[in-house]
Formats: structure tokens, C-alpha cells, sequence
């Protein structure tokens, strides 16, 4: 059983595509975020959401919209894709316990290549 | 959150402990110390975390200093398996948000 579910694995794409990631994830945690991996291997919060509402948005272009339409589900849907918009996009999830936050649980990737 | 410093990239003997360090010199009381890792072609995954006292787990240890400005993770052990890019972060209390650095990169050799 995966517990962070992304789809699809890989995408290739021409510029000004649009296209969607989806993300699932099965532990009943609350909160759900994107992260990008570039090609230099920096991983950078995008977006996160608890139970379906946005909490932060870092600073990312309009073009990237994210969707939750449940607490379990949080999709990102990339408009006009550009050649820098290549990158790993990682899903993850998390649910805040005592003793501070405990455990991300992060998907496996979905690589997005843009030519 | 506050800053961490590692080290680029570390290398170990299989079947033989290794000691990750991390510093945080500006450590806040409710920073926490989080370590993850990622394995090649993986998203990261949770290892360990810790506030003030050593922590141990399945995975590895952690020792905090007394004055909370650097940590270590220990793995016992070391196999193949554990080559991977080993990220030291320190996370407020409260605050899910990750900040990931550049981690260590430990490579485990036969």
C-alpha cells in the first residue's frame, strides 16, 4: 500500500502545454504540500494545504494552480509550461502530533521535462 | 527557520558506524531537529528528530549537544542501502513547513 500516491511518473511536454499532477495519500494526515527538486537538487516548498485550504504559497507563478477537493487529494495543474518549469515535482503529507510536527511522508516524484 | 551547516559529501566503509554532523548555531528553544534523506531517484524520507535528549530509533541515533548549536546522526551500521543525500533541518514548533539545505551526501563503500 503507497501511502503517497503521484501520478504520473514521468511527463514529457512541449512548451505552452498544460498539465496536471495528481497526488493521493492514504494516512489520514491533514496537511499535503508540493515540493520542486531542480536540476541542482534544491528541494522548495511550493504550496501546502490543510484540510483543503491554502496555507502557504511560496512565491510561485500564477501559472501553477493547486487543487485540493479533499483532505486526501492535492493535485497541481501548470499552465503555459516552460523550459525552466523542468524539475522533480515531489507530493508529501503530514500530520501534527505532540512533541512537534512528526514525519513528512513524501511520494516518489513525478519528473517533468519540458521541450 | 534557522540555518544549518553540513557537510557536501562524506564517505564510509560498509558494515561500519557513521557519524553525520550538523551544526545550528542559531538554534531557537523551540527549534526542532529533524533529519531526512533521499535515496537515489526517491522522494526523502523521515529518519529521526529530536529536541534537547539523544533519540534512537530503528534507523539511527541522535545525539544533540548540551548547548543545542550541533547534532549528529548516527547510523550503526552502514550498508549500501544508506547511500543517500542526508538533509539536517530544524523545524519551530507548530510549524510544518520543511526547509530543505543541501544536505550531506554519504557514499558507502564495498
Amino acid at each position: 500500500d503507497t501511502a503517497v500516491s503521484q501520478t504520473p511518473k514521468y511527463l514529457v511536454t512541449q512548451m505552452g502545454n498544460d498539465k496536471s499532477i495528481k497526488c493521493e495519500q492514504n494516512l489520514g494526515h491533514d496537511t499535503m504540500y508540493w515540493y520542486k527538486q531542480d536540476s541542482k537538487k534544491f528541494l522548495k516548498i511550493m504550496f501546502s494545504y490543510n484540510n483543503k485550504e491554502l496555507i502557504i504559497n511560496e512565491t510561485v507563478p500564477n501559472r501553477f494552480s493547486p487543487k485540493s477537493p479533499d483532505k486526501a487529494h492535492l493535485n497541481l495543474h501548470i499552465n503555459s509550461l516552460e523550459l525552466g518549469d523542468s524539475a522533480v515535482y515531489f507530493c508529501a503529507s503530514s500530520q501534527v502530533v505532540s512533541e512537534g510536527s512528526y514525519g513528512y511522508t513524501f511520494g516518489s516524484g513525478t519528473r517533468l521535462t519540458v521541450v | 527557520d534557522a540555518k544549518t551547516t553540513q557537510p557536501n559529501s562524506m564517505e564510509s566503509n560498509e558494515e561500519e558506524p557513521v557519524h553525520l554532523p550538523c551544526n545550528h548555531s542559531t538554534i531557537s528553544g523551540t527549534d526542532y531537529i529533524h533529519w531526512y534523506r533521499q535515496l537515489p531517484s526517491q522522494g526523502p524520507e523521515y529518519v529521526i528528530h529530536g529536541l534537547t535528549s539523544n533519540v534512537n530509533n530503528r534507523m539511527a541515533s541522535l545525539a544533540i549537544a548540551e548547548d543545542r548549536k550541533s547534532s549528529t546522526l548516527i547510523l550503526h551500521r552502514a550498508t549500501l542501502r544508506d547511500a543517500a543525500v542526508y538533509y539536517c533541518i530544524l523545524r519551530d514548533f507548530g510549524n510544518e513547513k520543511l526547509t530543505f539545505g543541501t544536505g550531506t551526501r554519504l557514499t558507502i563503500i564495498p
